[in-house]
Formats: structure tokens, sequence, C-alpha cells
């Protein structure tokens, strides 16, 4: 079974309105990144927040911890038609900190 | 900095034929890992490796895959022989452990037709 599991799977919103996607996990982890993926490329790396940490910003991303739910949510604020993409969370699973376990993704859907 | 490269794009083959792909990580990284990405799996990390050397290949299938990373800008991940179960997306990334728990970079992946 997957370390990440990110819910909704789906989610369709009209630009402007603010995203939040959801990421569970169900061992301990050393830090937790979310990454973007545009149709057709690679993964890109948004956003990491160590274990120690409880929330963190980027821009118009807000991503928050809580370890005692194993639990992450991502906040897209004010969203854009260019931020339709997948999402996922990635978990680490050693304490090299360089395994990662990827959720099966939210596909966010943001229309003009 | 070009970033993570991957040959070829896209790669259609017969069941039985021998498929290499090929990946140039980001100069300076020294973590090299092969992904696959189908719609049932998501994406799964089949290997990795640290400074050529692999770490860990629990991930990989079976023994008709087999990866490669003869120096510090190259890798190969073969799968010999290909079967129409095989086909995926193979992504290739690299990162750097200058800084602990640094992000992975993507390249843009292998779409990989198995017919």
């Amino acid at each position: 079974s997957q370390q990440g599991e990110e819910d909704p799977q789906a989610l369709s919103i009209q630009e402007g309105e603010n995203a939040t996607m959801n990421c569970s996990y169900k061992t301990s982890i050393n830090n937790l990144q979310w990454y973007r993926q545009n149709s057709g490329r690679g993964l890109v790396h948004l956003i990491l927040i160590r274990s120690n940490e409880r929330e963190k910003h980027s821009g118009r991303l807000r991503v928050t911890l809580d370890t005692s739910k194993k639990s992450s949510s991502l906040l897209i604020t004010a969203s854009r038609a260019a931020d339709t993409a997948s999402y996922f969370c990635a978990t680490d699973l050693d304490n090299y900190g360089q395994n990662f376990v990827f959720g099966p993704g939210t596909r966010l859907s943001v229309l003009p | 900095d070009a970033g993570v490269i991957q040959s070829p794009r896209h790669e259609v083959t017969e069941m039985g034929q021998e498929v290499t792909l090929r990946c140039k990580p980001i100069s300076g990284h020294d973590y090299l890992f092969w992904y696959r990405q189908t719609m049932m799996r998501g994406l799964e990390l089949l290997i990795y490796f640290n400074n050529n050397v692999p770490i860990d290949d629990s991930g990989m299938p079976e023994d008709r895959f087999s990866a490669k990373m003869p120096n510090a800008s190259f890798s190969t991940l073969k799968i010999q022989p290909s079967e129409p179960r095989d086909s995926a997306v193979y992504f290739c990334a690299s990162s750097s452990t200058t800084r602990y728990n640094s992000p992975l970079h993507f390249g843009n992946g292998t779409r990989l037709t198995v017919t």
C-alpha cells in the first residue's frame, strides 16, 4: 500500500477560487514534499516541509503538516488556469532523506 | 542548467524486444532515481543510485529489468525482453545531498509502448 494518499482524486474549480488538496501518510517521516505534474511532463518540486514545521508558504502556496494526524494539506490561493495539473505529495522512507514515496495524486482543473 | 535529460521521449516496440532508456542527470547531483508511472499503480520507485552505486533496487519488477550508472553523468534502464505490461512512462530524477532532503529534479520521461 502507498505511504501517501491524496484527497480528493480530482478537483475542479473556477479561476480565482482557492484549491485545497490533502495528503495522508502511514509512517513517521522526516519531511513531506509537494510536486506538480503538467500533462506529458515530469514532476516539478513545489515545496518541502520538515516534520518539525507546521506551516510553510511559497507565493500562492500554503502547506500545513499535522504529524499527530499524519496528514498535510496544500492550499493554492487565487487559482489560475495555469495551475491545472496533477499534484502529488511525497514522503521519505528512510533516514537518508532520499527515498521518496509518492501518492496517487490529485488532478486539479482550473476553469477560466 | 539543462535539467535532467531523458531519451528517447517515446519508444514503441514489439513484445520480446530489448528496450534501453537513457538518462543524463543534472551535473553535480549525486543521487539518481528511476521511476515508473502508470494509471493503475501511480508513480513507483524502481531503483536509485548514490555516487553511481545502486542503493535500493527492491522496486525493480523482475530480472527482465536492469539499470546501470557507469559514470556520474549517465544512466540506463534496460528491459529485456519487453512485455506489454511494461508499457508506462519512465522517469529519471536526480538530487543533490549538499542539502539534506533536497528535492528531486525530474526529466520529462520516456513513454514506452510495448505491443
